[in-house]
C-alpha cells in the first residue's frame, strides 16, 4: 500500500471490555512497532515484531496487552479488560529492517475507554 | 539503555524568526538520532535522521540539525520559520544491532506555536 494504515481511527469501549487494533504496514516491511501516545506524553514503545515473530515485548504494560502478527504483514493489537488508563493513541509503525532504517508511522488509533 | 530528553515543552516564535529545538540523548555508543514532525491531527514524519558521516544533516522543510558527541546533543534548527510549522516535533535515538533491529526510544516532544 502507500503507506501505513490503521483502524479503526476512533475506538470507544467501556471499561471491561476487549478491543482489537489493527495495523498494515507497508508492503515488504519487515519490521513492525507498536507505541502509545498519552495525552502530552512522548511515544511509548510496546512491541516490536521482526516478521512474525515479537523479539521485543518489553513495552507492553501488563498482560491485559498482546500483540501478533501474520503472514508478516499485518498486526492485531489486543487490550483485554479495559481499564481508563488505557485510553490513548495507538500508533503503529513499519520499517524496511534493515539496519537503522527510517520508520513509517500510521495515523494511529484514538481510543477511549470509558 | 538509550534516553531523550527534550527539555522545551513549548516554544513560541515569530513567524520568519530562526528556531533551534534542543535535544540531549544518552547512549554509549553512536547513536542513530531522528527529529519527526507531528502535525495536527497527523501522523509522525521524519523530518531528517542521523547515523554517521557529517555531523550536520539537512532534512526536508529547511530544517538542519547538528549531532554534538560531546554534548551529547542534537539540536534542531531553521534559520526562519514559517506557520506552517507549528507542530510537536520529537527527537529520537535508536539503538541498532547486529540483527537490524533497532529499538528507537523517543522524547516526550516539544510543541511549536508560530505568531504572526
Amino acid at each position: 500500500g502507500a503507506g501505513v494504515s490503521q483502524s479503526p481511527s476512533n475506538k470507544v469501549t467501556e471499561k471491561g471490555k476487549d478491543v482489537e487494533l489493527r495495523c498494515d504496514p507497508i508492503s515488504g516491511h519487515t519490521a513492525l512497532y507498536w507505541y502509545r501516545q498519552s495525552l502530552g506524553q512522548g511515544l511509548e514503545f510496546l512491541i516490536y515484531f521482526q516478521g512474525n515473530s515479537a523479539p521485543d515485548k518489553s513495552g507492553l504494560p501488563s498482560d491485559r496487552f498482546s500483540a501478533e502478527r501474520t503472514g508478516g504483514s499485518v498486526s492485531t493489537l489486543t487490550i483485554q479488560r479495559t481499564q481508563q488508563e488505557d485510553s490513548a493513541v495507538y500508533l503503529c509503525a513499519s520499517s524496511s529492517g534493515q539496519g537503522a532504517s527510517e520508520q513509517f508511522f500510521g495515523p494511529g488509533t484514538r481510543l477511549t475507554v470509558l | 539503555a538509550q534516553s531523550v530528553t527534550q527539555p522545551d515543552i513549548h516554544i513560541t516564535v515569530s513567524e520568519g524568526a530562526s528556531l533551534e529545538l534542543r535535544c540531549n540523548y544518552s547512549y554509549g555508543a553512536t547513536p542513530y538520532l531522528f527529529w519527526y514532525v507531528q502535525s495536527p491531527g497527523q501522523g509522525l514524519q521524519l523530518l531528517l535522521k542521523y547515523f554517521s558521516g557529517d555531523t550536520l544533516v539537512q532534512g526536508i522543510k529547511g530544517f538542519e540539525a547538528e549531532f554534538k558527541r560531546s554534548q551529547s546533543s542534537f539540536n534542531l534548527r531553521k534559520p526562519s520559520v514559517h506557520w506552517s510549522d507549528a507542530a510537536e516535533y520529537f527527537c529520537a535515538v535508536g539503538a541498532g544491532n547486529s540483527g537490524g533491529y533497532q529499538k528507537v526510544t523517543f522524547g516526550t516532544g516539544t510543541k511549536l506555536q508560530v505568531i504572526p
